[in-house]
Order: C-alpha cells, then sequence, then structure tokens
C-alpha cells in the first residue's frame, strides 16, 4: 500500500530550538518525495523535494530508503516557520499525482 | 499569471443540494487534481485528470464528479451534498510541482 504518515499534529517547540518533522511512507517502487507548507492564510506551496537535495528557508531533508522516512529538520527555528507541513509522496514519474501524510502543525514560541 | 484560481472562497449548502465548485489554471499544466483537506486527515484526492478528456478517480471519488473539456478549467460537481462533505476543498495543477489554489471552504448543513 502507498501510505505517507506524519505521527505527529502538533509540534511545539521555542525559538532557536532545533526541529525535526517526521515523516514516514510506505511504497513499493522508488519514491519521490516532497514537503509542502501552508503557512496561515496562504496557499499550500512546494518546500523542498528530495530530488534536488536543496536547502530552503534553512530546512533540509533525507531520503532514508533504510527506515523509509523523510524527516524535515531546521536546526534553528524561527517564528516564521510557525505554519502546517506536509509530506507527500509520488507514486509515479509521469503523473502529478501526490499522496499526502496527515500533517503536522509547527507551533514555534517566542 | 493568476495561477490556480478557485471560486467560490465559501459556500453553505443544504443536505441533497448540488453544486459545482470551479478551478481554472492558466499555466497550461496537463495534470490537475481535486483535493479535500479535513483536520487529522491531511489532504486526500478526489479526482484528477493527465488532460484534457482524462479524468480519473482518487483516494475518495464517491459523491463527486468531474470533467475536463479543456486544457484550463476542472470543474468539481458535487451531485447531492451530505453533511460529511464539509471541508475545505483544494484543486491544484502542474506535473512535477504542484501549484495549489486559495481554498473553497465548504458547509453542508
Amino acid at each position: 500500500a502507498q501510505r505517507v504518515t506524519q505521527p505527529e499534529k502538533l509540534l511545539s517547540v521555542f525559538k532557536g530550538a532545533p526541529v525535526e518533522l517526521k515523516c514516514n511512507y510506505s511504497y513499493s517502487g522508488s519514491p519521490e518525495l516532497f514537503w509542502y507548507v501552508q503557512y496561515s492564510r496562504q496557499r499550500l506551496q512546494l518546500l523542498l523535494r528530495h530530488i534536488s537535495r536543496e536547502s530552503i528557508k534553512g530546512f533540509t531533508a533525507d531520503l532514508n530508503k533504510g527506515e523509509t522516512s523523510f524527516h524535515l529538520k531546521k536546526p534553528f527555528a524561527q517564528e516564521e516557520d510557525s505554519a502546517m507541513y506536509y509530506c507527500a509522496l509520488r507514486p509515479l514519474s509521469n503523473t502529478g499525482k501526490l499522496i499526502f501524510g496527515q500533517g503536522t502543525t509547527l507551533q514555534v514560541k517566542p | 499569471n493568476a495561477g490556480v484560481t478557485q471560486t467560490p472562497k465559501f459556500q453553505v449548502l443544504k443536505t441533497g443540494q448540488s453544486m459545482t465548485l470551479q478551478c481554472a489554471q492558466d499555466m497550461n499544466h496537463e495534470y490537475m487534481s481535486w483535493y479535500r483537506q479535513d483536520p487529522g486527515m491531511g489532504l486526500r484526492l478526489i479526482h484528477y485528470s493527465v488532460g484534457a478528456g482524462i479524468t480519473d478517480q482518487g483516494e475518495v471519488p464517491n459523491g463527486y464528479n468531474v470533467s475536463r473539456s479543456t486544457t484550463e478549467d476542472f470543474p468539481l460537481r458535487l451531485l447531492s451534498a451530505a453533511p460529511s462533505q464539509t471541508s475545505v476543498y483544494f484543486c491544484a495543477s502542474g506535473h512535477y510541482e504542484q501549484y495549489f489554489g486559495p481554498g473553497t471552504r465548504l458547509t453542508v448543513t
């Protein structure tokens, strides 16, 4: 079965603390994985994708095929990072179809 | 470019009523999709289309119809609204990166 699991509904940290939003997936082939973010009163937007191995707004995510995980990390959280974060898996390389996790709300306290 | 647009932004329906949620994109994307967003459930795919005239079901298609007569438009029809369809609906387009619309908040009473 193709599934994305984000075990935490809410993650609350203080400004300057490290952040790790967990994402585990179930997929039999080679996955393409993404993190999308939804800031308050804004549209859902792509944050980063595993294939480009980039760092966006200080966030990074490494695909661990052995543990079937794609956790999102940031060493020092900022208040503006507060948002809903979704991990997503693309099962087929020739369509845009995405399977999303349940989402994690990140709350960064001052 | 307007990107992905959705209308209406808010809608209240009575049980049994029908309506169409509109979605349009001006980026010439072949792939378009509809999701519903519910607390604790994340985004679930309702229907998607890989081009004009081609649609397919997603994870939660029951109670919804779609058609794709043009590349730009991908309307979502609720045939007979039920309270379980109270949700926020997002349209998206794109191939690799998905571009999302602002959402439609639907309440069915």
